[in-house]
């Protein structure tokens, strides 16, 4: 079945580091590609999407590249920030699947030190 | 964005008893919605997918007798653990199907003591 595999965190970075967040997917199809982030406490936000191939999706300085020849949907951010420490959910949504539900990585947990 | 509300935010109960989770949609209709499971320090698990006037539809392995799933109108699910056990405790997130996007509650951290 579909399925979705993050790198392990956690993640440590100093501000104004750079950041990668690797993701990568199985599916059959054009699956559609997400990051959620999750603060401390909190329930998903959406971080931003790609829904086919080469698309870039971009939000609050982070990106994130559909690449079907790899597929991967890794984050990235130039700089991070120390509000940006959270955890970061990779998830994918199958162009089969009408009931739109998501299928998510296991999360990587981010913490920006000042 | 359009806007889920989950309550209550965090509930103590005890063993044996139930708990009811309500999860909104304030500013849309919403004829799917999802709950999902999250253990700590572990990705979020669907347990089912509620529609509108329908049963739910239960991913394998979840009970439906205990994970009792209500989707009586197109802004309104519930989901009511009967009869819980500290096994039982963990951080229920629902999430509210909006067009092409999914919105997601706050949350509720259940724990059972």
């Amino acid at each position: 079945g579909d399925s979705v595999t993050q790198m392990e965190g956690p993640v440590t970075l100093s501000e104004e580091a750079f950041l990668t967040i690797n993701c990568t997917y199985t599916a059959t199809g054009y699956p559609s590609l997400f990051w959620y982030v999750q603060y401390p406490g909190e329930g998903l936000q959406l971080l931003l999407k790609a829904t086919k191939a080469d698309d870039k999706g971009s939000n609050k300085g982070f990106e994130a590249t559909y690449r079907k020849e790899t597929t991967s949907f890794h984050l990235e951010k130039g700089s991070v920030q120390v509000s940006d420490s959270a955890v970061y959910f990779c998830a994918l949504r199958s162009w089969m699947d009408s009931s739109y539900k998501l299928i998510f990585g296991s999360g990587t947990r981010l913490l920006v030190r000042p | 964005g359009a806007v889920v509300s989950q309550h209550p935010s965090r509930v103590i109960c005890k063993s044996g008893t139930s708990v009811k989770i309500e999860c909104r949609s304030l500013d849309f209709q919403a004829t799917t919605m999802f709950w999902y499971r999250q253990f700590p320090k572990q990705s979020l698990m669907l347990m089912a997918t509620s529609n509108e006037g329908s049963k739910a539809t239960y991913e394998q392995g979840v009970e439906k007798d205990k994970f009792l799933i209500n989707h009586a109108s197109l802004t309104l699910s519930t989901l009511t653990v009967t009869s819980a056990h500290p096994e039982d405790s963990s951080f229920y997130i629902c999430s509210a199907r909006a067009n092409t996007e999914a919105f997601f509650g706050q949350g509720t951290r259940l724990t059972v003591v």
